[in-house]
């Protein structure tokens, strides 16, 4: 099976720009997970999302936002974005709720 | 809320060495428990986990890790490390539920030839 896919790998924005990330899951996992890494901060969960309804999120404001498709991919969108966006965004899918998550290369934003 | 605690942020070792990177959490329920690794250029992948049952788990690699629940520890061993272990290695935690998951800040392992 392929791995979880998350496009693109890299994007350089400017302050104030949106962006929308992707995520294709693994086939066959449904629950899709989103976290943000940064060297400050760490790992970070931002929202989780299963049948295409959020199902938990975490304490990110609401400029950070996200959906899941009827196959499962999922996309995250930052809006006005800001200097401390910049981070390695993780795109993580599970098979059901008591499985382990697998991880995607993720998509290194950088905001100049 | 929960947190994880990992209290080394960097370990260098020499080949075949013994290795143990301590993880303990804070929750009061039930807990799945995890580690990753993540090694340089790479997507963080999953080492071992523990869900129920056995509380000494064995995972890929040669790595293993004890439950102990009074002590709200998942503590990652290998008896022997290689070059090839160096990486960063991140513990987490999720409730019963197994929905999001807290990660600890992570320890960088460096293991010298």
């Amino acid at each position: 099976k392929a791995g979880v896919t998350q496009t693109p790998r890299y994007l350089i924005k400017t302050r104030g720009q949106q962006v929308t990330l992707s995520c294709s899951p693994i086939s066959g996992h449904r629950s899709v997970s989103w976290y943000q890494q940064t060297p400050g901060q760490g790992l970070q969960f931002l929202f989780e999302y299963f049948s295409e309804t959020q199902r938990n999120k975490g304490n990110f404001p609401g400029r950070f936002s996200g959906r899941q498709f009827s196959n499962s991919r999922s996309e995250m969108n930052v809006s006005t974005l800001e200097l401390g966006d910049s981070a390695l965004y993780l795109c993580a899918s599970r098979e059901g709720s008591n499985q382990p998550q697998h991880f995607g290369d993720g998509t290194r934003l950088s905001i100049l | 809320a929960q947190s994880v605690s990992q209290h080394n942020h960097h370990v260098i070792l020499s080949e075949a060495a013994s290795l143990e990177l301590g993880c303990n959490y804070s929750y009061g329920g039930t807990v799945n428990l995890f580690w990753y690794v993540q090694y340089p250029g790479q997507h963080l992948q999953l080492l071992l986990k523990y869900f129920s049952g056995d509380p000494l788990v064995k995972g890929i690699k040669g790595f293993e890790a004890e439950f102990i629940k009074s002590k709200f520890s998942f503590n990652l061993r290998k008896p022997s490390v290689q070059w090839s272990d160096t990486a960063e290695y991140f513990c987490a935690v999720s409730p019963g539920s197994a929905r999001q998951l807290t990660f600890g800040s992570g320890t960088q392992l460096t293991v010298l030839p």
